[in-house]
């Protein structure tokens, strides 16, 4: 699935470090979402963004900030994370929020963090 | 509270052999159904997908799932597994504003 391409591929970084993930999709989607998958534990919804308007915000912590300048592209800016935080990111777009659209998926960012 | 079990962690099947990956939802409304696949260091790719009609669909990669409302199941099958489909399956309810909702997964691995 080349539609939808996340940056970087692998991260490793420490607790008082401060980087960011970024997604892009080319398949002139309007709804954009961020996942997290945990060993062991089902993918988890973070945030979801349609028409760059944040809609949904999972009760993620605060060190986790979301950023989608345009329909196009989707950031997750991180800071002070936890080791629980190392995780496979996930990011995935749709046509817009209407049910029937089906979710694209990119291949991920995976993070640890020391 | 939408919710999606997979029961089988593991499932080991012969190259050539029939599949069948259980999967049962929990959904208030007439849920929208999804199975997708993950192969090792990408992202997940969309199987198929059900939301009303006949109730049996056809995907890629020859893979067809049943919905059956009334006993909440929407199973994947395929006739003759290769090798190349050993990978993590994973069925998923909802979707639009909400996200979806996935199962943890089963772990398929195909034996010569």
């Amino acid at each position: 699935e080349t539609g939808v391409t996340q940056t970087p591929r692998h991260l490793v970084m420490g607790m008082t470090n401060k980087k960011s993930l970024k997604c892009e999709q080319h398949l002139g989607h309007n709804a954009m979402y961020w996942y997290k998958q945990s060993a062991k534990k089902p993918l988890e919804l973070m945030f979801v963004y349609n028409f760059k308007e944040q809609t949904e915000n999972n009760s993620v912590p605060s060190r986790f900030s979301p950023e989608c300048p345009n329909s196009s592209h989707l950031f997750l800016h991180l800071h002070t994370l936890q080791p629980e935080d190392s995780a496979l990111y996930l990011c995935a777009s749709s046509q817009d929020w209407d049910r029937e659209q089906p979710q694209h998926f990119g291949d991920g960012t995976r993070l640890s963090i020391l | 509270a939408q919710s999606v079990t997979q029961p089988d962690i593991h499932i080991t099947v012969s190259e050539g052999a029939s599949l069948e990956l259980r999967c049962n939802y929990s959904y208030g409304a007439t849920p929208y159904l999804f199975w997708y696949v993950q192969s090792p260091g990408q992202g997940l790719q969309l199987l198929l997908k059900y939301f009303s009609g006949d109730t049996l669909v056809q995907g890629i990669k020859g893979f067809e799932a049943e919905f059956k409302r009334s006993q909440s199941s929407f199973n994947l099958r395929k006739p003759s597994v290769h090798w190349s489909d050993a990978a993590e399956y994973f069925c998923a309810v909802g979707g639009g504003a909400d996200g979806l909702t996935f199962g943890k997964g089963t772990h398929l691995i195909i034996q010569p």
